[in-house]
């Protein structure tokens, strides 16, 4: 089955406690994002990534590392994470960054930082 | 400042009744927008998408319309059903853009039986 997976689904950590969310697709896609989800705001880009060991800043890149070294996994890192980044977080992959590319969007993980 | 408005927070409709969701937008580079469903506990999935250069597209129950001069496009769903009420995210991309997809904040549609 074609998916995206995110691990952890749901995490409560505390700031500054270096934190990773990994996310892994099996339809061989070029293209890969973050995005976090906030009330009022939508989703918004963290950070992108159009193949391996090619990453490049989405809208809110600030206080997050991602890191491609394979096609399927796109990790995201909070080195230090802050209360600010309590959200809820989907990974999305497609098969190119092409305009008119529909994105495969993972179940999301709900992120707590107290 | 938000590229891609959906003003509308919430909306209620009666089953078997039409639902209209509204979405504008604001850069004049976006040529390809997209309806993206979600339920709770899960990701948003693709609904369906209208290039700029058409005006309608029609996929069973839904149809999106563009109005280009506007900055306006709508997604219509007739007849509604119960299964339909979910959040629905309005999106934007620019043909030549590698960071894809501008989301509106969403609209939650209760669909009531």
């Amino acid at each position: 089955e074609a998916q995206v997976t995110q691990n952890p689904r749901y995490l409560i950590t505390v700031t500054g406690k270096k934190l990773t969310v990994t996310c892994s697709q099996n339809m061989n896609h070029e293209y890969m994002s973050w995005y976090r989800q906030d009330p009022g705001l939508g989703l918004r880009q963290i950070y992108y990534s159009m193949n391996v060991e090619v990453t490049d800043k989405g809208d809110v890149p600030e206080g997050y590392k991602v890191s491609r070294k394979e096609k399927r996994n796109f990790p995201l890192i909070l080195e230090s994470p802050s209360p600010n980044q309590t959200s809820l977080y989907f990974c999305a992959s497609s098969l190119s960054s092409s305009w008119d590319t529909e994105a495969f969007f993972g179940q999301g993980t709900r992120l707590t930082v107290v | 400042d938000q590229q891609v408005k959906q003003n509308s927070p919430s909306l209620s409709v009666q089953e078997g009744r039409i639902s209209i969701l509204n979405c504008d937008y604001t850069n004049s580079m976006f040529d390809y927008f997209l309806w993206y469903k979600k339920y709770p506990a899960e990701g948003p999935t693709f609904l369906i998408s209208i290039s700029s250069i058409k005006d309608k597209n029609e996929d069973g129950r839904f149809t999106v319309f563009l109005n280009k001069s506007a900055k306006h496009l709508s997604l219509h769903i007739v007849p509604s059903q119960p299964g339909d009420s979910a959040v629905y995210f309005c999106a934007a991309s620019a043909s030549g853009s590698a960071r894809q997809l501008t989301f509106g904040s969403g609209t939650q549609l209760t669909v009531l039986p």
